[in-house]
Order: structure tokens, then sequence, then C-alpha cells
């Protein structure tokens, strides 16, 4: 079946330091979407992504749609305290299925 | 305010006892779906629906069922529930893109789900 790898598995950062977080494909997706989730909550979309190329800002947060279409990156510029938690990529190849990337756990040392 | 409501959140039952997990949206959303979430394993869908009464399995679909008779509601019956059934699950709910196709935008609080 499809499946995403996504990594890193988890990161220690410093506050203030930019982190970059990738998933990629095992087939070709037509949507990209990256979430955030806290403990004991639900995942928060944070970006969503249509077009191969595309290049997505949401404040401190950017996200790009792979050129290949079996690929995209997160990058959180500056981080600090609260960006503390687990990073899903998602994304779907023209069905109505969605398929999670395993998480990136991040870890914020003040 | 938008919301996606699960109930109930915690639940310990014993293996064979039938259960309905509920899962209500206020955004007269068309999409929505279930998922369950286990250590490792990020979210798998489990089941989605397009509309009323147009359901279909996702990924892990066994021991499960799902209805779709309101737009608004989407319940998760496991009708004789097993250990391997013990999760974190999630209900969803979005609309559809100009492409036909939806952005799982909107996720509601999780059910956690012991089996024993």
């Amino acid at each position: 079946g499809q499946q995403l790898n996504q990594s890193p598995q988890s990161m220690f950062i410093q506050e203030g330091e930019d982190v970059s977080m990738n998933c990629t494909s095992s087939s070709i997706f037509n949507t990209w979407l990256w979430y955030k989730q806290d403990p004991g909550e639900g995942p928060v979309l944070l970006i969503a992504l249509y077009k191969a190329g595309e290049l997505t800002s949401n404040g401190r947060l950017t996200a790009q749609f792979g050129i290949t279409r079996k690929d995209s990156f997160l990058n959180i510029s500056a981080s600090i305290p609260s960006d503390v938690g687990i990073y899903f990529c998602a994304g779907h190849w023209g069905t109505y299925k969605y398929i999670f990337g395993t998480g990136t756990r991040l870890k914020v040392l003040a | 305010e938008a919301q996606v409501t699960q109930n109930p959140r915690y639940l310990i039952t014993v293996t064979g006892k039938k259960l309905t997990v509920t899962c209500s949206q206020n955004m007269n959303h068309e999409y929505m779906s279930w998922y369950r979430q286990d250590p490792g394993l990020g979210l798998r869908q489990i089941y989605y629906s397009m509309n009323v009464e147009v359901t279909d399995k996702g990924d892990v679909p066994e021991g499960y069922k799902v209805s779709r008779k309101e737009k608004r509601n989407f319940p998760l019956i496991l009708e004789s529930p097993s250990p391997n059934q013990t999760s974190l699950y999630f209900c969803a709910s979005s609309h559809l893109e100009l492409t036909g196709f939806p952005t799982e935008a909107f996720f509601g609080q999780g059910t956690r789900l012991t089996v024993v």
C-alpha cells in the first residue's frame, strides 16, 4: 500500500533555531497537508499544498510541495517553546483516502 | 464555534461488547472520516464518507462499521471490540475543495478506547 516516510522522527533544537522536516511518498500525491498535534488534542491543520512547486507560508512556518510530487518539506523559523509537539504530514493521490506520516516529535530547549 | 465533537472522550470496555463512538460537526461539511492513532504508526484512516449515505473503507476498516444517515453525524461502531482495537480515535470533517477532493481540516478532540 501507499507509504509516507517522515523524517526526522524526533529532534531537539535550541530556541531561536530553524527547523526542517520532510515527507516522502512512494507515489505521486495531489495534495500535501501539514499538521501539529499537541498532547491530548487532535491534529490542527497548519498548511495545505495543492500544486507541485507550491511554496506556502503561515507565520513562521513555510511548506513546499515538491516538484516530483513525491515529497514535501516544512520549515519552522526562529523556533519558540510553544512549537513543541508532533508534526504530521498527510496527503492523497487523487482518491478520497488520506495517508499520514508517522510524525516528527519536536522538542525545544529553552 | 466551528467544531467536531466526539463522545465519549474516554472509554474502557470488555471484549465483545458492542459500542458506538459518536461524531458530530456543525459546519455542514460533506466529507467526514475516522482515524485511529497508535504509537509509532501515525494516523490511519478507518472509514470515510463523501456525503449522506455514501461511505467507503479507508486503510484499516476491519472490525469497524460506520453510518451516515445525517450530514452532521458520523458514528463509529465496533460490533465486537477486541484488545487490538485499543487506540486513540479521531473523527474529522472538511468541505470539498473546487477540485472535488477534501482537505482534512477539522479534527475532534479524540476518544481514547481501551478494550480489556
